[in-house]
């Protein structure tokens, strides 16, 4: 089953606004990482944060982590057309060597 | 970071042939993972490619229909064997481990006609 849930499913917001996308998990982990994808390709790598740490940016990107809640939420600042992507949340979890990836959010940039 | 070059990029297929999927990498890694994204879903991990012994796989995976081979440390193939249209997805390798950013390949997109 999947470890990451993100929420919304979809999300369309014109340029400029901010874009929040939120993860839930289930299992206890040591980081979390957020990842890009554009039009089926690969993915892009983001921001990691670990499980000791409430909060990181990296330039309009900022994500928080709340181990207490098993949640974590990317914010994407002043969108722009080229964030348009999917955006998926990963978690390491106990057992595995790879990551479990969450669903997705689709985030669509109005121009 | 790692530069990943994963071939084909795309292919269409017949029902029940097999597509090995290439993955190398400009520097030598220890971990390369092969993931499976069914149309608009997620990332499913398959297998975890080992240098030097049989992949490990995870659950609802078998060797006999996702066979992993890598030979060093740079290279590693995926085949997806006795295809049906159910197979139908985007296969991706990636490197790195779990406490540091994954890599990913640009990904095959296979279609099982």
């Amino acid at each position: 089953s999947q470890q990451g849930e993100e929420d919304p499913q979809a999300l369309s917001i014109q340029e400029g606004e901010n874009a929040t996308m939120n993860c839930s998990y289930k299992t206890s982990i040591n980081n979390l990482q957020w990842y890009r994808q554009n039009s089926g390709r690969g993915l892009v790598h983001l921001i990691l944060i670990r499980s000791n740490e409430r909060e990181k940016h990296s330039g309009r990107l900022r994500v928080t982590l709340d181990t207490s809640k098993k949640s974590s939420s990317l914010l994407i600042t002043a969108s722009r057309a080229a964030d348009t992507a999917s955006y998926f949340c990963a978690t390491d979890s106990s057992g595995a060597d790879g990551l479990t990836f969450g669903k997705g959010t689709h985030l669509i940039i109005q121009p | 970071s790692a530069v990943i070059s994963q071939k084909p990029s795309r292919d269409i297929c017949q029902r029940g042939t097999s597509l090995t999927i290439q993955c190398q990498v400009d520097s030598q890694v220890t971990m390369m993972f092969w993931y499976r994204q069914q149309p608009g879903q997620s990332l499913t991990l398959i297998a975890t490619a080992n240098q030097g012994s049989e992949a490990t796989y995870e659950s609802g995976f078998v060797i006999d229909k996702f066979p992993i081979s890598r030979p060093n440390l740079t290279f590693s193939t995926l085949t997806v064997s006795n295809l049906s249209p159910e197979d139908s997805s985007i296969y991706l390798c990636s490197v790195g481990t779990v406490n540091s950013p994954l890599h990913f390949g640009n990904g095959t997109r296979l279609t099982v006609t």
